[in-house]
């Protein structure tokens, strides 16, 4: 069965660095989702992307972070300049179409901590 | 902000005893998802609700989405071990032409043999 692939598994960086995390979502689909999940704690929305732009963002995705799909598979999160705060556990997701019953299909996440 | 509420936050129970979890939306959903996470691991999507007053059933989950589209209900009768992890339901808020899935805290389920 077809996954969506994360890389790193886990990425350890200093405070203020860049960091990217990738995500090769499944072939056929075309909504892409960022979530992240601060450890003990649920699942947070931080953005989707469809048709090359971004279609919706929560108030934890501000200007430090962006999303990119740079060419036909990968779909990157950058966060600019990392906080110990962004320490958690990334997701990505896709799904094949916006329509009813089409399901979110998860990686199995990178785990980001922050020095 | 808007708010998806799930209780309760742990449930303990016997193998062959029955759990459910509630979640309570403070705004009307357009549609409500369940998700499994076992520990160490990825939300993995068991089913949406969209239809008011919907009920689906796999197996020994059964899944209600209430009239109103406010709250929804897993319930899974005579736990196995393997039903371990944290069930999250998320709800599709629509505002606007803004549409976000907004997630539940979880209830983690330990089922003790």
């Amino acid at each position: 069965e077809p996954e969506v692939t994360q890389t790193p598994s886990h990425q350890v960086t200093q405070m203020g660095q860049e960091v990217i995390l990738r995500c090769v979502p499944i072939s056929n689909h075309l909504y892409f989702y960022w979530y992240r999940q601060i450890l003990g704690q649920k699942v947070e929305f931080l953005v989707s992307f469809y048709n090359n732009e971004i279609s919706e963002k929560s108030e934890i995705f501000d200007d430090q972070f962006s999303v990119e799909r740079p060419d036909g598979s990968n779909f990157t999160l950058k966060i600019r300049s990392t906080k110990l705060e962004d320490s958690a556990m990334y997701f990505c997701a896709s799904r094949f179409s916006d329509g009813p019953n089409q399901p979110q299909h998860f990686g199995d996440g990178t785990r980001l901590s922050i020095l | 902000g808007q708010q998806v509420m799930q209780i309760p936050q742990y449930q303990h129970v016997q193998e062959g005893e029955d759990f459910t979890t509630y979640c309570n939306s403070s705004t009307t959903l357009s549609n409500i998802q369940w998700y499994k996470q076992r520990p160490g691991g990825h939300p993995v999507f068991l089913i949406q609700l969209v239809k008011s007053g919907e009920v689906k059933k796999q197996k020994r989950l059964t899944f209600q989405f209430g009239e109103a589209k406010k709250n929804s209900s897993l319930h899974i009768t005579a736990t196995q071990t393997t039903d371990v992890g944290t069930y999250f339901c998320a709800g599709l808020i629509s505002s606007g032409s803004a549409r976000q899935l907004t997630f539940g805290s979880g209830t983690q389920l330990t089922v003790l043999p």
